[in-house]
């Protein structure tokens, strides 16, 4: 299957910083990448889904001002966590999209917040 | 929203059983069915899919079964591995709904040496 990349994974940082994860597509372009987070013991929650080009749409009860998602090419999204606080502290994982239905996951990336 | 506060249901079986796994979805609009292996600090990994025009489907090991009229999924994995102890999760995709994954609780199945 296609493969996706997630840098970094893992990070540890203090409260009130910012912090920026990306996903990467390394063989496939990504017309749709999607942002999950997934607190310990439970299911992946999606935040938001992103078109290349174009803004991202935010599911209900996440923040876009504190969760800021940029899909600039078809191989790359990132995700910025402003101004990050210990309740942010989750599990974040990207999964990319091509022609298909099909969602190929990145190895996800462990965020600490002090 | 969030199953806060709620643990995993948990499977175990002995190395060499069959395992069954089972889901239940809500949205009679979900037209497509994947199940997802997560191993722990990992990202989810495709196991298997099914279209709702269908109710059963196999792969290697692995079998999908689809029943429509009680929303039911289940998993069966044959001669359960070591190596097959992760989480497993169920999600559809609702028709229409741009491809996105609504995610089942998942099921942490522990194989027994």
């Amino acid at each position: 299957g296609a493969v996706v990349s997630q840098h970094p994974s893992r990070v540890i940082c203090k409260s009130g910083t910012s912090v920026k994860i990306e996903c990467r597509s390394l063989d496939f372009q990504a017309t749709t990448m999607f942002w999950y987070r997934q607190f310990p013991k439970q299911s992946l929650m999606l935040m938001a889904t992103s078109n290349e080009g174009s803004k991202a749409t935010y599911e209900q009860g996440v923040e876009k001002d504190k969760f800021l998602i940029n899909h600039a090419s078809l191989t790359l999204s990132t995700l910025t966590v402003t101004s990050a606080h210990p309740e942010d502290s989750s599990f974040y994982i990207c999964s990319a999209s091509g022609k298909r239905n099909e969602q190929f996951f990145g190895p996800g990336t462990r965020l600490t917040v002090l | 929203g969030e199953s806060v506060g709620l643990h995993l249901p948990t499977l175990s079986v002995q190395e060499g059983d069959n395992s069954i796994i089972n889901c239940a979805y809500s949205n009679s609009a979900s037209d497509y069915f994947i199940w997802y292996k997560q191993e722990s600090g990992k990202g989810p990994q495709f196991i298997i899919d099914i279209r709702s025009n269908m109710d059963k489907r196999q792969g290697q090991r692995v079998t999908v079964l689809l029943n429509k009229t009680v929303k039911h999924l289940s998993l069966q994995i044959a001669a359960t591995q070591p190596g097959d102890s992760a989480v497993y999760f169920c999600a559809e995709i609702v028709s229409g709904s741009a491809r996105q994954l609504t995610f089942g609780s998942g099921t942490q199945l522990t194989v027994l040496p």
